[in-house]
């Protein structure tokens, strides 16, 4: 079985550009998860999903950060204009609402110059 | 809100001794995760309990969700252990995820 997929796996950027992540989940799992993982921290969560509403979304910067899952299945995470502050290892997972452990993919490193 | 206060946040062993980690939990979760990053930064998933105990290896892991902790056990401890080790856990009201802070654990010959 396929595990979480992400791409791109390594990202790095100018300040002000702006990047997109993509997640493609375990199929059939209804919630998927955001993760932000700065170096030498542990992983914050940004959103997640069940389906395709948001959950929580309260610890994503509303201003620059954006996250889509509009079918229920994959999902894009967008940084506009980003930050020297954003650099970051960018996790997703997934599983079944109330079931299961939370499977996580590789992440995408972004480096903000 | 939810917090998962993990200990310690570094810990040196020597080659063939044990310790164990430990996340405490603010609110009741209904499961908790272990995973050691890799030198890739990927997290393994190490075990993910909803009750009691288990066991892989030369590590252990219990969760007590009535009395709000996890630990982990690392016995006869390798160079190879060597890493972050994360706890996660699973809020029971809103199944959010939470992680620790992380131990940075250093095996020494």
């Amino acid at each position: 079985e396929a595990g979480v997929t992400q791409s791109p796996r390594y990202a790095v950027l100018q300040e002000g550009q702006a990047v997109s992540f993509w997640c493609d989940p375990i199929s059939g799992h209804d919630t998927l998860y955001w993760y932000q993982q700065p170096r030498d921290q542990g992983p914050q969560l940004l959103v997640y999903f069940r389906d395709e509403a948001v959950i929580d979304n309260s610890q994503l910067p509303s201003d620059r950060f954006s996250a889509v899952r509009p079918k229920g299945t994959n999902s894009t995470l967008k940084i506009q204009s980003a930050k020297q502050g954003d650099t970051a290892t960018y996790l997703c997972a997934s599983s079944f609402y109330n079931n299961q452990a939370p499977l996580f993919g590789e992440g995408t490193r972004l480096s903000v110059l | 809100g939810d917090q998962v206060e993990q200990s310690p946040s570094a810990l040196s062993l020597h080659e063939g001794t044990g310790s164990a980690l430990r996340c405490n939990f603010t609110t009741t979760m209904r499961a908790v995760q272990w995973f050691r990053k890799n030198s890739r930064g990927s997290l393994i998933n190490l075990f993910y309990l909803a009750s009691g105990t288990k066991e892989n290896g030369r590590l252990k892991s219990a969760f007590d969700s009535k009395e709000r902790y996890s630990t982990l056990h690392i016995r006869d401890a390798q160079l190879e252990d060597s890493g972050t080790y994360f706890c996660a856990a699973v809020c029971s009201n809103t199944n959010k995820v939470v992680f620790g802070t992380g131990t940075r654990l250093q095996v020494l010959p």
